[in-house]
């Protein structure tokens, strides 16, 4: 079974709008950690954002922020002010304590200028 | 059944030893890739292979060297270990070469004492 679900394989957004990319995972643990990785062409994955479960503040940095829901085990990737230099695949992450992480599929986002 | 698997899923090794590890995919994808991620969870892109050819090969030491058999394994052998090879590998594999879905790995966490 997928651990992680990224349920939109393709999005798109205009310039300077902002767009919501969705993850939900599935663990029985109580502590681990979340990430956003986006993958530009050159297929390197750059970390975006990261979130620890123990801390209910969502995660910023910058234009990227998490709308993290514990409960629903729920993990999204909201960009601010999109800029055409976001057009990438982002991937999802979740890393249990045993520091075995697991990807989502990825979504494909499009930035239209 | 595992889509992209990796083995071992944990190797411990001596300096200066020759190690390998084995990626299998079952997706029918062409291209295969291993990154190398840190302690901070950066993740680098090491190879990629398109139907047999490396098509990507960064800055890594030529002790590391990708063997691919056949489309659905890309093997990643590491000569002379070093202390700094310490890390965890994943490998992934998609349709094409860049802005699809990607699967990966579960990683392989190996450690040079």
């Amino acid at each position: 079974a997928q651990t992680v679900t990224q349920s939109q394989p393709e999005m798109s957004v205009q310039e300077a709008e902002t767009v919501t990319l969705s993850c939900t995972y599935d663990t029985s643990e109580s502590n681990y950690y979340l990430f956003w990785y986006k993958q530009p062409p050159s297929r390197q994955m750059i970390l975006v954002i990261r979130q620890e479960a123990y801390k209910q503040q969502n995660a910023t940095e910058n234009r990227f922020s998490v709308n993290f829901q514990k409960a629903a085990k729920s993990f999204s990737l909201k960009i601010s002010d999109s800029q055409l230099g976001d057009t990438a695949m982002y991937f999802c992450a979740f890393m249990e304590e045993n520091n075995d992480m697991r990807f989502g599929a990825g979504t494909r986002l499009t930035v239209k200028p | 059944d595992t889509a992209v698997s990796q083995t071992p899923k944990y190797l411990v090794t001596q300096m200066g030893n020759d190690k390998s590890i084995k990626c299998e995919q079952n997706l029918g994808h062409d291209t295969m890739y291993w990154y190398k991620q840190d302690s901070k969870k950066f993740l680098k892109i090491m190879f990629s292979y398109n139907n047999k050819e490396l098509i990507i090969n960064e800055t890594v030491p030529n002790r590391f060297s990708p063997k691919s058999p056949d489309k659905a394994h890309l093997n990643l052998h590491i000569n002379s270990l070093e202390l700094g090879d310490s890390a965890v590998y994943f490998c992934a594999s998609s349709q094409g070469h860049s802005n699809t879905e990607a699967f990966f790995g579960q990683g392989t966490r190996l450690t040079v004492v």
